[in-house]
């Protein structure tokens, strides 16, 4: 079964360090990556998208993608409390499919 | 912007109703999906539809339909509501094929069988 997999945390940070966010995926032939931030009770919202080995940064993100490793990172630099979300990783998993599959998120607190 | 519209926020329906569930999307995209997420379950797809009329089945279609007359619209119908299947639902849509591009999503409906 294809998968992609998130460690649920909760992770906890102090505010102004960078968090850590990471994915595995079990398909080989993945090609498209996707970072959600999803806040208690709402819906979640696409912060990062990534298509090519290496870093994608956007502000205070960075996405990063190793396709040999096949995992799949997401950086936060100088966290706030207003960060803290369940982040989900969603990945292309096998050809042909049109829905990308979602990890069940990690839990980031950032601490004042 | 991307705006993925859903019906209701919250909805409170009894058990053996039939529910619709209404989603629109104004960027013309050609895939639509209804997942459900419980905690601790993640996100789970229940229907979704590439094109017009077309639909497939996710990963817990049993107790649902769906609907897709129009390329911006997917409904999706409890056809007799339980208690089991209160939850978030959340509408999504994304351009293209081959599930390359990223899904956007709606508010969410806050659905209670009671």
């Amino acid at each position: 079964q294809k998968e992609v997999e998130q460690n649920s945390g909760p992770l906890s940070v102090p505010e102004g360090a960078i968090a850590s966010l990471n994915c595995t995926y079990s398909d080989r032939g993945s090609q498209s990556f996707f970072w959600y931030r999803q806040y208690s009770g709402k819906s979640p919202e696409l912060i990062m998208f990534i298509y090519s080995n290496g870093d994608k940064e956007d502000g205070r993100f960075t996405a990063q993608l190793n396709k040999a490793s096949q995992y799949v990172s997401l950086l936060i630099r100088d966290s706030q409390p207003s960060d803290s979300a369940t982040y989900l990783c969603a990945g292309r998993v096998g050809g042909g499919s049109y829905i990308p599959t979602f990890g069940r998120g990690t839990s980031l607190i950032v601490h004042p | 912007d991307v705006k993925v519209t859903q019906s209701s926020r919250y909805l409170v329906k009894r058990t053996g109703e039939k529910v619709f569930l209404e989603c629109v999307q104004d960027m013309d995209h050609e895939n639509m999906f209804w997942y459900r997420q419980d905690p601790g379950l993640g996100l789970r797809l229940i229907y979704f539809s590439y094109d017009v009329k077309m639909k497939e089945k996710g990963d817990i279609p049993e107790g649902y339909s769906v609907s897709r007359e129009k390329k911006e619209r997917f409904s999706l119908i409890l056809e007799s509501a339980s208690t089991n299947q209160t939850s978030m639902y959340l509408c999504a849509s994304s351009w293209g094929t081959g599930g390359e591009r990223p899904q956007h999503f709606g508010d969410g409906t806050r659905l209670s069988i009671l």
